[in-house]
């Protein structure tokens, strides 16, 4: 069974801040897909990374898949309390029916 | 808009009865969804992988009599709780494949309480 280990599971910090929420495997992934969740509602999607060592940014993210496919990154620059949330991290299966392997999620809360 | 929709978003029925959720895809025909449950600060478990046409698959540890899912178009796939406990109650969390892209999106989820 493939696992992916997140980390920090929860993370407090002030606005204005940086972080980064790491997801950790020693398998390998056709690719990964980062997700954002609030509470009572469906997980998000917010990008997906195929190729090994790809970054993708969207505004004040960036998502970074490592050379390997075995891990990945999500940075966030100048934290806003709108970042609150649980991020998710889901590593898509290499064969099969493209089933998601989760992380335990990071809950993220950003302080005004 | 919402790519994925789930009906009801909440429900609390007695213990010993039957609830179905269903979930349909919008935007695209799914040949693949899936099944999710989520405990309170926990992250999302599968519990099944839902294909049309085709029995569904499930994950060990879960019961396939008591989580009865069907299949039988591309925009729908049902989930049935038989006979609900309490320790049932959870986050029912569904989503679909898009074959194009290979990417899920999932549903807004259903809030399941068993009395």
């Amino acid at each position: 069974t493939q696992l992916l280990e997140q980390s920090p599971q929860f993370l407090s910090i002030q606005e204005g801040e940086n972080l980064t929420v790491y997801c950790n495997s020693s398998s390998v992934f056709s690719s990964l897909q980062w997700y954002r969740q609030e509470p009572g509602e469906g997980p998000v999607l917010l990008v997906t990374v195929v190729t090994g060592g790809e970054v993708k940014k969207l505004k004040r993210l960036t998502f970074q898949f490592g050379d390997a496919r075995k891990d990945s990154s999500l940075h966030i620059t100048a934290a806003q309390p709108g970042d609150t949330g649980l991020y998710l991290c889901a590593g898509a299966e290499i064969q099969g029916a493209q089933k998601l392997v989760f992380g335990q999620g990071t809950r993220l809360t950003i302080n005004p | 808009g919402a790519v994925v929709s789930q009906h009801p978003s909440r429900v609390i029925c007695k213990s010993g009865t039957s609830v179905k959720i269903e979930c349909r895809s919008l935007d695209f025909q799914a040949t693949t969804m899936f099944w999710y449950r989520q405990f309170p600060k926990q992250s999302l478990m599968l519990m099944a992988t839902s294909n049309e046409g085709s029995k569904a698959t499930y994950e060990q540890g879960v019961e396939k009599d008591k989580f009865l899912i069907n299949h039988a178009s591309l925009t729908l796939s049902t989930l049935t709780v038989t006979s609900a406990h309490p320790e049932d109650s959870s986050f029912y969390i569904c989503s679909a494949e898009n074959p194009f892209t290979d990417t899920q999106y999932f549903g807004p989820g259903t809030r399941l309480t068993v009395l």
